[in-house]
């Protein structure tokens, strides 16, 4: 079946411009998370979704960085005002209950954002 | 501390060679161990879980835990060229919250 899709797969961007990057997570996980991966500093989690609730936003690493679910699916996390340390890949991932662990996590390709 | 520390490497081998990739931890509530695996430009994908202390096989590779000293390590025996990625751990309590390393890169050498 089909995994989990993000777009767009890369994004060069303007210091201050806002950017929207999108994920389709794979069909009936109820469970959506976002994360942020540069350079040697592996997976930094940003912010967990059930449903579309998000009963987990902590990582999210300022004010101008904010994510929603809609229809239990589709995710949107826009970053406004981007700085280029936002410069990263940003990788959404899935989860059921149903996997062989707890919450266990599908990862789409990641959205490599580029701010100049 | 870091909850989860692992060795950035890169780490190159021969091919055929063992491999030996490992992590500490520091939260004693951790019950699964996950290793993910990661090419370039690409998303991790789940290779193995280990839940609680022990071994695990699959094929060439396997996992090992030894909650006590709160290490975490994968073995890859006969290592390919296609092994070439990045590996990260990720324990887990058994939760939606995961802890990743950050990586290990390692580049098998034909």
């Amino acid at each position: 079946g089909a995994g989990v899709s993000q777009s767009p797969s890369n994004k060069v961007t303007e210091k201050g411009k806002d950017v929207e990057l999108r994920c389709d997570p794979i069909s009936g996980h109820t469970a959506l998370y976002w994360y942020r991966q540069s350079l040697g500093q592996g997976l930094e989690f940003l912010i967990y979704f059930q449903g579309n609730s998000a009963p987990d936003k902590s990582g999210l690493p300022s004010d101008r960085f904010s994510a929603e679910r809609t229809g239990g699916s589709v995710s949107t996390l826009t970053i406004q005002r981007t700085q280029q340390e936002d410069s990263a890949v940003y990788l959404c991932a899935s989860s059921s209950l149903g996997g062989r662990t707890p919450y266990e996590q599908y990862f789409g390709p990641g959205t490599r954002l580029t701010v100049t | 501390q870091k909850e989860v520390e692992q060795d950035p490497g890169p780490l190159s081998v021969p091919e055929g060679a063992i491999v030996s990739l490992n992590c500490t931890y520091s939260n004693s509530a951790f019950q699964y161990f996950m290793w993910y695996r990661q090419y370039s430009r690409k998303g991790p994908e789940l290779l193995m879980y280990t839940y609680s202390s022990g071994n695990k096989e699959d094929g060439r590779f396997t996992a090992q835990v030894d909650k006590s000293s709160k290490y975490i390590s994968l073995f890859i025996r006969d290592s390919q060229p296609s092994d070439s990625a990045t590996y990260l751990c990720a324990p887990n309590s058994g939760t939606y919250k995961y802890i990743f390393g950050t990586g290990t890169r390692l580049k098998v050498l034909a």
